[in-house]
């Protein structure tokens, strides 16, 4: 089965350069999520996007930015990197299936940012 | 979204059983109660989710008081393979988006 893609898996950037990560949601899902991952954090929401319109906002710095696509993939922009912007990401995708229990959400395999 | 508390970590054996306990006292009527697993540098995967009484599937089984105060994910006969942190999110999943990853439990499979 299809599951989320994520590009690129493995990024290496300097301080105050920029990011772009994409995400690409398993067809016919209308929704995506991200999330950062520090090392040895656990997973914090940062935003979220529904027909590409934004549904929510976690923590997520000024400094990024994100937007859905009209063929649903996505991309995070990060700007101004620290060295605390070094951490896993990832992105999720739901059907938004409601009235069925909840909206399972199914993770990509992330993109490790490091920022030297 | 109801704030919830778990082990932060637990050993085991092969092939025993593994029940791992969620507190959620301040869950709302309209909450669900979901659990994940994530493997080191992997994406959180859905494990089982619940509203009230037992749920089964082929990975776990999810038991839920009638208080819904708690729940405890069971895994039956664990391997090797189930070593991994294990994530219990309680919220209105139809209304809210995001999912609120509290600490988990790291499991701990030994042979």
């Amino acid at each position: 089965a299809a599951g989320v893609i994520q590009s690129p898996r493995h990024l290496i950037k300097e301080k105050r350069e920029t990011a772009t990560l994409k995400c690409y949601p398993i067809p016919r899902h209308d929704t995506v999520y991200w999330y950062q991952q520090g090392p040895g954090q656990d997973p914090q929401f940062l935003i979220s996007f529904y027909e590409k319109m934004q549904s929510d906002k976690g923590s997520i710095p000024d400094r990024f930015s994100a937007q859905q696509f009209s063929d649903y993939h996505s991309e995070l922009n990060m700007s101004s990197l620290e060295l605390g912007d070094s951490a896993l990401y990832f992105c999720a995708s739901s059907p938004r299936d409601r009235g069925h229990g909840g909206d399972t959400q199914y993770f990509g395999p992330g993109t490790r940012l490091t920022v030297l | 979204l109801a704030k919830t508390t778990q082990p932060i970590s637990m050993d085991s054996y092969e092939g025993q059983e593994v029940n791992i306990t969620c507190s959620h006292n301040n869950i709302a009527t309209n909450d669900y109660i979901t659990w994940y697993q994530q493997f080191p540098s992997q994406g959180p995967r859905f494990i089982i989710q619940g509203y009230k009484t037992k749920v089964t599937n082929e990975v776990a089984s999810l038991f839920i008081p009638a208080d819904r105060k708690s729940s405890t994910l069971s895994l039956p006969r664990v391997s090797l393979s189930d070593t991994a942190v294990y994530y219990c999110l309680v919220g209105d999943i139809i209304g809210t988006d995001k999912l609120i990853f509290g600490t988990g439990t790291r499991l701990q499979v030994f042979p």
